[in-house]
């Protein structure tokens, strides 16, 4: 059973810099293509970012410059880390990892996702 | 950027009624198109990809259809469980993936 647990969530300061970590079972980080995607309290979901297997990122352009994914093999640990926060990062913020079926995985839709993190940015 | 409409906001309905939900795309995505359910307090869960196939372990009265701009998701006969709100996300040009603002199914 494929097990998604963030972390690293909490209350910071504008301007200020977080580390969500989303620890996985059942499931090798490196072999897949995991995301992170987060929503605002009472709104709906929103893209952030995506690792590719091969080590290629993005990322929306709200964050991008500022929040950088990566993962860490020996923990097989999936990491955000955010930079200049800004009131507007408020949200819950989930990892989730690609679909797949039949030997085939589509990287771009979110099967398992872990239970969120949330993450406010205020004074 | 695509943009997915998503209509109506809210859905109000009974047990064992049928549900339809509609996405729209601001440009053709052609079948890459997803559809979410969320309850309150969980995680999002995929109901369906590529516009019309299910995900693994999704009950069938689950369905998807349409393609291009078009996008229905039919669930044919409401049970308890049912009552969420449901998301549709295109992965045909990215970044960005984006999201619809969702459908809340009450009843």
């Amino acid at each position: 059973e494929v097990q998604l647990l963030e972390s690293g969530g909490g209350l910071i300061q504008p301007g200020g810099s977080l580390r969500l970590s989303c620890a996985a079972s059942g499931l090798t980080v490196s072999d897949n293509y995991m995301s992170w995607v987060r929503q605002a309290p009472g709104k709906g979901l929103e893209w952030v970012s995506i690792v590719y297997t091969g080590g290629a990122t993005y990322y929306a352009s709200s964050v991008k410059g500022r929040f950088t994914i990566s993962g860490d093999n020996s923990k097989n640990t999936l990491f955000l880390q955010m930079n200049s926060l800004r009131a507007e990062d408020t949200a819950v913020y989930y990892c989730a990892s690609a679909y797949c079926s039949g030997g085939t995985c589509y990287p771009t839709y979110f099967h398992h996702w872990g239970q969120g993190t949330l993450v406010t940015v205020s004074s | 950027e695509i943009v997915l409409t998503q209509s109506p906001a809210t859905l109000s309905l009974s047990p064992g009624e049928r549900a339809t939900l509609s996405c729209r795309a601001s440009q053709s995505v052609r079948s890459n198109l997803a559809w979410y359910q969320q309850k309150p307090g969980q995680a999002p869960r995929l109901l369906i990809y590529d516009a019309s196939n299910r995900a693994t372990g999704i009950p069938a009265r689950f369905s998807g259809s349409g393609s291009g701009t078009d996008f229905t998701l039919t669930i044919s006969s409401l049970e308890p469980e049912d009552f969420a709100v449901y998301y549709c996300q295109q992965r045909k040009e990215w970044p960005p993936l984006t999201f619809g603002g969702g459908t809340r199914v009450e009843i």
